[in-house]
């Protein structure tokens, strides 16, 4: 089955503080991924995305995210986080399907 | 401006009501998508259509229907069979019919009174 789970429902850290949201994956062909960013009441804004070769992608906002196939994991990183920061964050995966599946999201609290 | 418009924001429905969401885009996006958010889930399918009329059923079509009688715009209705329908709904296009970037709406919060 094609699934996402992100484990980490919450996440609290402090302002300038490094950051990692785990995302794993069940897909079965070539996946798609990517990392989307939602304030409160709004859509969501693409962060980055992978879909082939190198397996470290940038994004915007300074974020970042490594695809490991052995591990089906897809984590997204920040070095520095700033309170900007805090909003819910979704990782998703997709195909030639047509279909673009989400994880449950992680919200992310930032402390002064 | 290009991009996608969902209106209303916010909306209210009476219990045994219909009602339907707008969902335009004018980017020339082949595809598009409702999608269902409530807290803690994170977004579930409900229907995409990747042409012009025709469309498939996501992972929570019960008490849904969509058409795509344009390539600009697809409607949601929600029907009176939908038990739960208080949520946040999002439209998204893709440019192709395969997968790429998804580009969202704004949002409508659907609220039963």
């Amino acid at each position: 089955a094609q699934s996402v789970t992100q484990p980490d429902i919450h996440i609290t850290v402090s302002e300038g503080a490094s950051l990692e949201l785990r995302c794993n994956y069940s897909y079965g062909a070539t996946p798609y991924l990517f990392w989307y960013v939602q304030s409160p009441g709004q859509g969501l804004q693409l962060l980055l995305k992978y879909f082939s070769g190198d397996t470290l992608v940038q994004g915007i906002k300074g974020f970042e995210a490594e695809f490991k196939r052995s591990q089906s994991s897809f984590n997204l990183r920040k070095p520095s986080v700033h309170w900007s920061d805090a909003a819910e964050y979704f990782c998703a995966v997709g195909g030639n399907t047509g279909k673009l599946i989400f994880g449950q999201g992680t919200t992310l609290q930032v402390k002064p | 401006d290009g991009g996608i418009t969902q209106s209303p924001k916010y909306l209210f429905r009476k219990e045994g009501q219909n009602v339907t969401l707008s969902c335009e885009q004018n980017l020339n996006h082949d595809a598009m998508y409702w999608y269902r958010q409530d807290p803690g889930q994170g977004l579930r399918l409900i229907y995409y259509s990747q042409i012009v009329n025709d469309f498939q059923k996501g992972d929570i079509a019960e008490g849904y229907s969509v058409s795509r009688e344009k390539k600009e715009s697809f409607p949601l209705t929600v029907t009176s069979a939908q038990k739960n329908p208080t949520a946040f709904y999002l439209c998204a296009t893709i440019p192709g019919q395969g997968i790429t970037e998804a580009f969202f709406g704004q949002g409508t919060r659907l609220t039963v009174v």
